[in-house]
């Protein structure tokens, strides 16, 4: 089992909608759990943290936490084109200090 | 990020010849590590290093080595580069505040070894 599990897609949403994109992880001890975006050609960006159980709100995005399933989610509202992007979970290594283990990543397209 | 600032960007090389890439960050941050990105297999760590002149492995260390002599710069050579070795290089760095920290990136570099 992969230490951080994301599905690959391509996930396709229709402009407008919501999309949501999921990440497993197997550490139970890890407490710090990041959200990246990366375009085609550049380097990942972070575009959220959680590190508490619940949801994250900011702007169009929220971050989902659930460390009693293994899972964090991102959800993005109200799609746009421009968000067609990769995007990359990453988390922390509960026994590595502050390294972060990254999934493969899912790749969304936002369809006008 | 403006602070973080890899060379060079693009680069072609032979096999058998060393190469070395530079990360440099005026961000002061404690951490710094170098990845790989291929694809189907994601980010993958090289090299960290978690203070000057303090530097270890990760996963995918083999024909690489690593130096940092100043908090700011962080380089990466292959010793003798092999066409496995064709990648998208990122340099990434960690401010370590309390809870883990997010990474913060910069542009990549990629390298073609022929």
């Amino acid at each position: 089992q992969k230490e951080v599990e994301q599905n690959s897609g391509p996930l396709s949403v229709p402009e407008g909608a919501i999309a949501s994109l999921n990440c497993t992880y197997s550490d139970r001890g890890s407490q710090s759990f990041f959200w990246y975006r990366q375009y085609s050609g550049k380097s990942p960006e972070l575009i959220m943290s959680i590190y508490s159980n619940g949801d994250k709100e900011d702007g169009r995005f929220t971050a989902q936490l659930n460390k009693a399933s293994q899972y964090v989610s991102l959800l993005i509202r109200d799609s746009q084109p421009s968000d067609s992007a990769t995007y990359l979970c990453a988390v922390n290594r509960a026994n590595a200090g502050n390294m972060l283990t990254f999934g493969g990543g899912t790749r969304l397209m936002v369809k006008p | 990020d403006a602070g973080i600032t890899q060379s060079p960007r693009h680069k072609v090389t032979e096999t058998g010849t060393p190469v070395t890439l530079r990360c440099h960050q005026t961000e002061n941050h404690r951490y710094m590590y170098w990845y790989r990105q291929d694809p189907g297999h994601g980010l993958r760590l090289i090299h960290y290093s978690y203070g000057v002149k303090d530097t270890d492995k990760g996963e995918v260390s083999d024909g690489y080595s690593v130096s940092r002599s100043k908090t700011e710069d962080f380089l990466l050579t292959l010793e003798s580069a092999t066409s496995s070795q064709t990648s998208v290089y990122f340099c990434a760095t960690q401010d370590v505040i309390g809870e883990a920290s997010p990474l913060h990136f910069g542009n990549g570099t990629r390298l073609t070894v022929t």
